[in-house]
């Protein structure tokens, strides 16, 4: 069946290291994806999206890469703050148009 | 924008009681969505609708399960009865794109079913 998974459950990293989130899809035809943050108690935080039609796609401080030959994503977190710990989703929009989210991986900066 | 605003933020009830929760989407926003996220499941969409139609209810559990739209400013989430497994916090996202792209979700509604 159609899945959006991600490789970690939890990721550590120290304050002003750059993180990387991973995360595997299974639908080859998915065209659309898009990562979250969701802190404690809040709803989900749109971050950034990318079309099937891009490799990279850059915003502030975060970047996504898509790797559409090993069914890839990937979120890139430049100079990890305090604030970026969370929970984060990615996922992909399947052939109906809904949004399939993965489990999330929890990145906690460590001060 | 005030974003997605739903209400009530937290809901405490007992079993067999009817809840209703609420949400107001994005001003100018043509698609809304109902999410049901557990530690066990993750996010689940639930429904949603495209210009006040409902597009999708698959995700609905069961019959106790039913939502509403009567304008672009409104939508409901209704359950009835309540049963302690309906515990689980309820989002309401919107779109501006009927492809439900970029969805902005609100604060949640944290229920807990007795």
């Amino acid at each position: 069946g159609e899945s959006v998974g991600l490789h970690l459950p939890t990721l550590s990293v120290q304050e002003g290291d750059n993180s990387i989130i991973n995360c595997a899809y299974s639908n080859s035809a998915s065209d659309y994806f898009i990562w979250y943050k969701q802190e404690s108690g809040k709803g989900p935080q749109f971050i950034i999206d990318i079309r099937s039609n891009m490799d990279k796609r850059q915003g502030q401080r975060v970047t996504v890469l898509l790797n559409k030959t090993v069914k890839h994503l990937s979120l890139q977190i430049a100079a990890t703050q305090p604030g970026d710990s969370a929970v984060y989703f990615c996922a992909e929009k399947n052939n109906t148009g809904k949004l399939i989210f993965g489990q999330g991986t929890t990145l906690q900066v460590k001060p | 924008d005030a974003g997605v605003i739903q209400s009530p933020r937290h809901e405490v009830t007992e079993m067999g009681q009817e809840v209703t929760l609420r949400c107001k989407p994005i001003s100018g926003h043509n698609s809304l969505f109902w999410y049901r996220q557990t530690m066990m499941r993750g996010l689940e969409l639930l429904i949603y609708f495209n210009n006040n139609v409902p597009i999708d209810d698959s995700g609905m559990p069961e019959d106790r399960f039913s939502a509403k739209m009567p304008n672009a400013s409104f939508s409901t989430l209704k359950i009835q009865p309540s049963e302690p497994r309906d515990s689980a916090v309820y989002f309401c996202a919107s779109s501006f794109a009927s492809g439900g792209e970029t969805q902005y979700f609100g604060p949640g509604t944290r229920l807990l079913v007795l």
